[in-house]
């Protein structure tokens, strides 16, 4: 059975301080492994898609990259305002349904 | 076109009442999929459409549960004879081509009492 795990399930911060959010994947036949951010009350918003092991993608203060099992998001030096939940996604060869993790809640603290 | 619009953004309703909630996708997106989140959870896949055409439903999907997608633009999602377990933010979202990148409206959050 396709599996999305994320961990840790909260993660707090001080701004300026740097981590990581790891999001494991057992499915059958990746088509792409996707990363969202979502805000209390609102819809998710899509931030990277990743199709093979090795790639890597960036967008201000987040990296995402992948392996042939796992999924990192990088958050260098965070701000308060990158509080929020962390979703990571996976979309198999089979289907166009993405199957979510449960997400890691993020509060950075000034 | 602002992106996703659900409507309504909440309902409150008594148990065995249905329900229909109405999404309107970003026009020129051909693909729209529904979703359920309940707190603490990832979303949760219902249904696909391409077009008018129901391509996937997931096996979880109850059939009490219906989506239709009239002319291949806005789509209704009802729910018949609500259940407390219904309770949830219902998620459309909407894509132009093959793949995840979908942009996800702000949800319809639904509380069964």
């Amino acid at each position: 059975e396709d599996q999305v795990t994320q961990s840790p399930e909260a993660l707090r911060l001080q701004e300026g301080e740097s981590s990581s959010l790891n999001c494991s994947y057992t499915v059958s036949g990746l088509r792409g492994l996707f990363w969202y951010r979502q805000d209390p009350g609102k819809g998710p918003e899509f931030l990277f898609t990743l199709y093979s092991a090795g790639e890597e993608k960036e967008k201000e203060r987040l990296k995402a990259t992948l392996t042939k099992k796992e999924s990192f998001l990088h958050i260098t030096a965070p701000k308060p305002e990158d509080s929020a939940t962390y979703l990571c996604a996976a979309q198999t060869n089979s289907g166009y349904a993405l199957n979510f993790g449960k997400g890691t809640s993020l509060l950075v603290t000034p | 076109d602002t992106g996703v619009s659900q409507n309504p953004r909440h309902k409150i309703t008594k148990r065995g009442q249905n329900v229909t909630f109405r999404c309107d996708p970003i026009s020129e997106h051909n693909r729209l999929y529904w979703y359920r989140q309940t707190l603490g959870q990832g979303p949760e896949f219902l249904t696909y459409f391409q077009n008018e055409a129901q391509l996937e439903k997931s096996r979880l999907l109850s059939d009490r549960f219906s989506a239709e997608r009239p002319k291949g633009s806005f789509s209704t999602l009802e729910i018949q004879r609500t259940e407390q377990g219904d309770s949830a933010m219902y998620l459309c979202a909407s894509s132009h081509g093959l793949g995840g990148s979908y942009t996800f409206g702000s949800g319809t959050r639904l509380t069964v009492v």
